[in-house]
């Protein structure tokens, strides 16, 4: 069983689309990143969340940390073909020193 | 320019050879990952250093054997792999464990 599930697993959008996608799980965490891998690239981080509630906004994206600190979406307003990615959530697993990434969603923005 | 840089980019490697992955970030972090990223599955924590130490073993196989000789730097030794190893391996550092990671390009290793 995957500590972190994210969906949509895939996502096929026209640009100017809005879209958001999910990061559950049943345990509660102490924060949480969002990063986005390009193809050919390694994961690179968008934002950390710290705060049950907590909202982020980062120009078209904004990240929002369940109140209860078990789930995050990722809201992108008006998509661009530059959005286009693998979307990873990612937490510090309690009382290790381990980083666990979600499933990822993939998404596609067609010009 | 992520500060996090992985050699080789590709590697094409047979069963019975060996080879090493290096990793080297110029950031100051004090926490280095390998991932291991497959085509069907999830990106899979394999080992974490912390200040040189090895502090997790993600349940890897013995033909994985990371070294981590300073700070700055991370091997990943490779010996009689298996097909399915296959992979994009990924390198990442964190100022200190479970921090914000940053990460190299990868490596994409065939196994013949």
């Amino acid at each position: 069983t995957q500590l972190l599930e994210q969906s949509p697993q895939f996502l096929s959008i026209q640009e100017g689309e809005n879209l958001t996608v999910y990061c559950n799980s049943s345990s509660v965490f102490s924060s949480l990143q969002w990063y986005r891998q390009e193809p050919g690239e390694g994961p690179v981080l968008l934002v950390t969340v710290v705060t049950g509630g907590e909202v982020k906004k980062l120009k078209r994206l904004t990240f929002q940390f369940g109140d209860a600190r078990k789930d995050s979406s990722l809201h992108i307003t008006a998509a661009q073909p530059g959005d286009t990615g693998l979307y990873l959530c990612a937490i510090p697993y309690e009382n290790t020193d381990k980083l666990i990434f979600g499933t990822g969603t993939r998404l596609q923005v067609f010009p | 320019e992520t500060g996090v840089t992985q050699t080789p980019r590709h590697l094409v490697m047979g069963m019975t050879n060996k080879k090493s992955l290096k990793c080297e970030q110029h950031l100051g972090h004090n926490a280095m990952y390998w991932y291991k990223q497959s085509a069907k599955k999830p990106l899979e924590l394999m080992f974490v250093y912390n200040f040189k130490e090895q502090t997790e073993n993600n349940s890897v196989p013995s033909r994985f054997s990371p070294e981590c000789p300073n700070s700055s730097h991370l091997f990943l030794h490779l010996h009689t792999l298996q097909p399915e190893d296959s992979a994009l391996y990924l390198c990442a550092s964190s100022q200190t464990v479970n921090t914000e990671a940053f990460f190299g390009q990868g490596t994409r290793l065939t196994v013949v």
